[in-house]
Formats: structure tokens, C-alpha cells, sequence
């Protein structure tokens, strides 16, 4: 299985910083990475897909770069709403594997 | 707008057979191009892949629990299913259902979970 990790495993920030977390994979996976958004009691939520693509509707202020082993997901200026646990997740081959989370709070 | 519904108990004894239901609305699962998948959250952990499901019933399965999972779908009722058998506390978990667009793609809806718990 190619195992993901992310770092920071928490990250307290105000509103308006920019946030960088980062996810590593294994093993490469081309740029077959997800990101996703999830608050307490809800499902995830995709944000980005394929690395660098922002999925329809999810806010400008989010992106993603990377491929092969490394990547990022930036928050340009965090809101209240980005107030969260961040995964990652890879799909390049099975099994599909996510990280761990990186929960943002407030600081 | 697709939406996506699971259902099913919320408490399973040890050893028994875990059954869940998703139900999806706003789209055929018989019109084909999506995968079904099915993941779970253990209680403040991370996310785990259990499988997905094709419309035309072809299945994957993740290796840690491929001995004890099936997945099927019924395309008349738009709705496809979860049984995991032999179930211990480790089975423990939110049960979501979700859809992929193509078969290595990031999931893009997903129902709002089901949590399940084992005990007797």
C-alpha cells in the first residue's frame, strides 16, 4: 500500500494568514492526489482534485501543487469557514490511502 | 444535485454481519461512468478506503479487508450496499458511502455517514 503522511499534524493560525500543509506519498504517485476539507460531525469534502485542480465551487483562495512524492495545499487567506481537518488522498493505485489529517484551529 | 443517503443499524453484536445501504438520488447508478465506494472514519482517527462497485457489479476491494467485505448494487432501487462480516469493536466506525467519476478519480460526493457501532 503506498502510505501518505502530512505535516503539520496541527496548525494554529489566525484569519487572514496564509497555511501551507503538506502531504508526502510513499512511493510516487504521478498527480493522482485529492485534497479534502472536513468539519466535526460532517463528511468530507473534495477540494481539490488531481494535484492542482480546485473542484467546482470551492473558493480561489484554496490551491494545490506537487507531483510524484510531494505535495501542498495553500490557503491563501484563511476565513473562519477554513476552520478544519485537512486530507489527502492518493488514487494512483489500490488500495486508495489518505493521510492522517492536519487539523487547522485558531490560534 | 446528487445526493447520497446511507442507512442501516447503528449497533451490530461481535461476530455478526454489518449491512449498510446507499441510497442515491438526483442520478442513475445504471448510466454508468461513476464508481460507489464506501469508506470509513474510526472514532477521531482518519479515513480508510473499504472498496467501490461498478454499475455493472464489478467490484475492488481493499486487501486489509477483502476476506470479510461484499459490495453489490441494485440498479432498480439506485442503491448500493455494504456487508462486512465477523465484525469486531475495530469495526467501529462512521460509514460513508461516496462516488468517484471515473475509476482513479477523487470522490466527489459523498453521504453524510452512518455511525456504527459494535457491541454486544
Amino acid at each position: 500500500d503506498i502510505q501518505m503522511t502530512q505535516s503539520p499534524s496541527t496548525l494554529s493560525a489566525s484569519v487572514g494568514d496564509r497555511v501551507t500543509i503538506t502531504c508526502r506519498a510513499s512511493q510516487s504517485i504521478s498527480s493522482w492526489l485529492a485534497w479534502y476539507q472536513q468539519k466535526p460531525g460532517k463528511a468530507p469534502k473534495l477540494l481539490i482534485y488531481k494535484a492542482s485542480s480546485l473542484e467546482s465551487g470551492v473558493p480561489s483562495r484554496f490551491s494545490g501543487s506537487g507531483s510524484g512524492t510531494e505535495f501542498t495545499l495553500t490557503i491563501s487567506s484563511l476565513q473562519p469557514d477554513d476552520f478544519a481537518t485537512y486530507y489527502c488522498q492518493q488514487y494512483n493505485s489500490y488500495p486508495f490511502t489518505f493521510g492522517p489529517g492536519t487539523k487547522v484551529d485558531i490560534k | 444535485q446528487v445526493q447520497l443517503q446511507e442507512s442501516g443499524p447503528g449497533l451490530v453484536k461481535p461476530s455478526q454481519t454489518l449491512s449498510l445501504t446507499c441510497t442515491v438520488s438526483g442520478g442513475s447508478i445504471s448510466s454508468g461512468g461513476y464508481y460507489w465506494s464506501w469508506i470509513r472514519q474510526h472514532p477521531g482517527k482518519g479515513l480508510e478506503w473499504i472498496g467501490y462497485i461498478y454499475y455493472s457489479g464489478s467490484t475492488y476491494y481493499n486487501p486489509s479487508l477483502k476476506s470479510r467485505v461484499t459490495i453489490s448494487v441494485d440498479t432498480s432501487k439506485n442503491q448500493f450496499s455494504l456487508k462486512l462480516s465477523s465484525v469486531t469493536a475495530a469495526d467501529t466506525a462512521v460509514y460513508y458511502c461516496a462516488r468517484a467519476p471515473t475509476i482513479e478519480a477523487a470522490f466527489d460526493y459523498w453521504g453524510q455517514g452512518t455511525l456504527v457501532t459494535v457491541s454486544s
